[in-house]
């Protein structure tokens, strides 16, 4: 079963706003990661921060950690209609070499 | 940039047929993953390889899944007999080591009627 869960499942925006996706887990993590999925694609990898880090960025993401809520959140600044795809967050609990995803949040770009 | 080739892309086949399915990790990635995607259970992990060596194949039905490494450029993935439940999109992906990010194929779309 998945440890993670993401808030929310589906979020539609115009382009040109941020779109913010939250995500939650259960036990300690070595660090926490997400993921994009276009459509028919495998998961690409798009940032990782870990346990001891408060916030990352990389380009127009930013990922926030809060071990204390056990919670993440990613924020996609300025979207593009590129940025449509399902965003999926995984934590890497400690003393668990499996990485455990979340359900994904579907974001939609209106152009 | 260097990727996770998986073969084939689809498949179709009857209900009882085998299955193989193949990936090819990245030179250099000591772990291996095989994933199991569908609308209803997400992303579930089958399997995976530490250096060639079988970790946790735990999310696996063992009496009709395999999952092998021969080498280090080769990982397999075998359902016999197959059913209708195992219809889903089968990822590989591999990393590094543990804990490092995941690089993913693009997934077989796997049909059984």
């Amino acid at each position: 079963s998945q440890q993670g869960e993401e808030d929310p499942q589906a979020l539609s925006i115009q382009e040109g706003e941020n779109a913010t996706m939250n995500c939650s887990y259960k036990t300690s993590i070595n660090n926490l990661q997400w993921y994009r999925q276009n459509s028919g694609r495998g998961l690409v990898h798009l940032i990782l921060i870990r346990s001891n880090e408060r916030e990352k960025h990389s380009g127009r993401l930013r990922v926030t950690l809060d071990t204390s809520k056990k919670s993440s959140s990613l924020l996609i600044t300025a979207s593009r209609a590129a940025d449509t795809a399902s965003y999926f967050c995984a934590n890497a609990p400690l003393g668990n070499e499996k990485l455990t995803f979340g359900t994904g949040t579907r974001l939609t770009i209106i152009p | 940039d260097a990727r996770v080739t998986q073969t084939p892309r689809d498949k179709v086949t009857e209900m009882g047929q085998e299955v193989t399915m193949r990936c090819q990790p990245i030179l250099g990635h000591n772990t291996v993953f095989w994933y199991r995607q569908t609308m209803m259970q997400g992303l579930e992990l089958l399997a995976y390889f530490r250096n060639r060596a079988p970790l946790d194949d735990s999310g696996m039905p063992k009496d009709r899944f395999s999952a092998e490494m021969p080498d280090a450029t080769l990982a397999t993935l075998k359902i016999q007999p197959s059913e209708p439940r195992d219809s889903a999109v089968y990822f590989c992906a591999s990393a590094r080591d543990y804990y490092q990010p995941q690089h993913f194929g693009d997934g077989t779309r796997l049909s059984i009627l």
